[in-house]
């Protein structure tokens, strides 16, 4: 079955270390997104891609970077981790982009200490 | 702004109960109303998509229906079990997307024996 994984499940790191989050799905999407979700928020997006070379920012971009060389693989990277940073981070895929459905992973949690 | 506001913003049911959870939201005008349930230490996994067309949609237990003119939706959760403890989100996207998703914040639902 077509699936979406992220790992690590779960990491501790230390504030300024660099941090790379994977996400990997099999679903053949064109359309992946990376979302943080914290208490008293909605899920948030962070970056979006449309496909292999295209990198979008969403709303809270700040601090991260993704890169897509293929379609399966968007990796969400934190150049230098800060505690704000502290977050579960989900990545999703979409056959549609915004219009379509949304498969999400089963999340990263990220403590930066 | 646009916003989705969700209530109550938790609920505690006993099994084989019925309840209903609400969705506000202020985006205007929408392509879609979905409802995602997030069970603990997991991704969204969609229940429900509704069309601004659509009043109403059902997957088994659960029924979603939607008020347009006032913006309104619920979700209906019939002969509660106890997995259905979750927390529920609900996500409106606007016509002209503009690359966006809106999530409410959810609500914790937990059904005791």
């Amino acid at each position: 079955d077509a699936e979406i994984t992220q790992s690590p499940r779960h990491k501790i790191t230390e504030t300024g270390r660099q941090v790379t989050l994977a996400c990997h799905q099999t679903w053949n999407h064109n359309n992946m997104f990376w979302y943080r979700q914290d208490l008293g928020h909605g899920l948030r997006l962070i970056h979006y891609s449309y496909g292999v070379q295209d990198t979008n920012k969403g709303e809270v971009s700040d601090g991260y970077s993704v890169s897509r060389s293929n379609t399966e693989d968007l990796p969400l990277t934190l150049e230098s981790a800060a505690s704000s940073q502290t977050s579960v981070y989900f990545c999703a895929s979409s056959e549609f982009g915004f219009a379509g459905e949304l498969f999400f992973g089963e999340g990263s949690r990220l403590t930066v200490l | 702004k646009n916003q989705v506001e969700q209530s109550p913003q938790s609920l505690i049911i006993l099994e084989g109960k019925n309840c209903t959870l609400q969705c506000n939201y202020t985006v205007s005008p929408f392509s879609n109303l979905r409802w995602y349930k997030q069970d603990t230490g997991r991704g969204p996994v969609s229940l429900t998509i509704m069309t601004f067309s659509e009043n109403t949609k059902s997957n088994g237990r659960y029924t979603a229906t939607l008020d347009a003119d006032t913006k309104q939706s619920s979700l209906h959760i019939t002969a509660s079990q106890l997995s259905d403890s979750a927390s529920y989100i609900c996500v409106v996207t606007p016509l002209n997307s503009g690359n966006q998703f809106y999530f409410g914040t959810g609500t914790s639902l937990t059904v005791i024996p």
